[in-house]
């Protein structure tokens, strides 16, 4: 199995433009999470799925996040517009069950967003 | 919110040392989980405990689970190079279903 994969592994793009990341989770997997991680913040979870249904996106940091997961094997999150705050590396993770259910993350290797 | 908190932020230990972060909730996990992740990488999933006062061995790592279900433990005897990264604890509170990160503990082993 490739693994949970990430694309682009880099941005770099400047304030005000929209910035798009997309994950493809392991087959199988019915759960897809996308994480934060800053150094000031650490892994914050942004969103999540259940075969596609967004089912918990209180961690969005404000409107100008969005994530989409149109089919299993494909999710987006898209800033419109992007801000330097936004700056960090975002990473993509599935499981195939709730962390309550006793559910490992596997993690993509992650989409460094620089905003500039 | 759910809060995990982890201590220390950071440590460096000569190879040959043992090493050990801690990790504390206010509230009830159902769960813990740990994971490690090297520099420029990404979370790797270690191990899972589930029951109070558990303990789990993995070669040179020992997790432990308190009574209480509220604070777990990693500790690493004799450090290698090869246990550089940054050591994640998430936990699951009583009536959440997703887990909750604890900041790292970042590890340097020095030759």
């Amino acid at each position: 199995d490739a693994g949970v994969i990430q694309s682009p592994r880099h941005e770099v793009t400047e304030m005000g433009q929209e910035v798009t990341l997309r994950c493809k989770p392991i087959s199988g997997h019915d759960y897809l999470f996308w994480y934060r991680q800053t150094m000031m913040r650490g892994l914050e979870l942004l969103i999540y799925f259940n075969n596609n249904v967004p089912i918990d996106d209180s961690g969005m940091p404000e409107d100008r996040f969005s994530a989409k997961m149109p089919n299993a094997s494909f999710s987006t999150l898209k800033i419109q517009p992007s801000e330097p705050r936004d700056s960090a590396v975002y990473f993509c993770a599935s499981s195939p069950r709730l962390a309550r259910g006793a559910g490992e993350l596997f993690f993509g290797e992650g989409s460094r967003l620089t905003v500039l | 919110g759910q809060q995990v908190m982890q201590i220390p932020q950071y440590q460096h230990v000569q190879e040959g040392e043992d090493f050990t972060t801690y990790c504390n909730s206010s509230t009830t996990l159902s769960n813990i989980q740990w994971y490690k992740q090297r520099p420029g990488g990404h979370p790797v999933f270690l191990i899972q405990l589930v029951k109070s006062g558990e303990v789990k061995k993995q070669k040179r790592l020992t997790f432990q689970f308190g009574e209480a279900k509220k604070n777990s433990s990693l500790h690493i005897t004799a450090t290698q190079t090869t246990d550089v990264g940054t050591y994640f604890c998430a936990g699951v509170n009583s009536g959440y279903s997703t887990l909750t990160f604890g900041k790292g503990t970042m590890l340097l082993v020095s030759p």
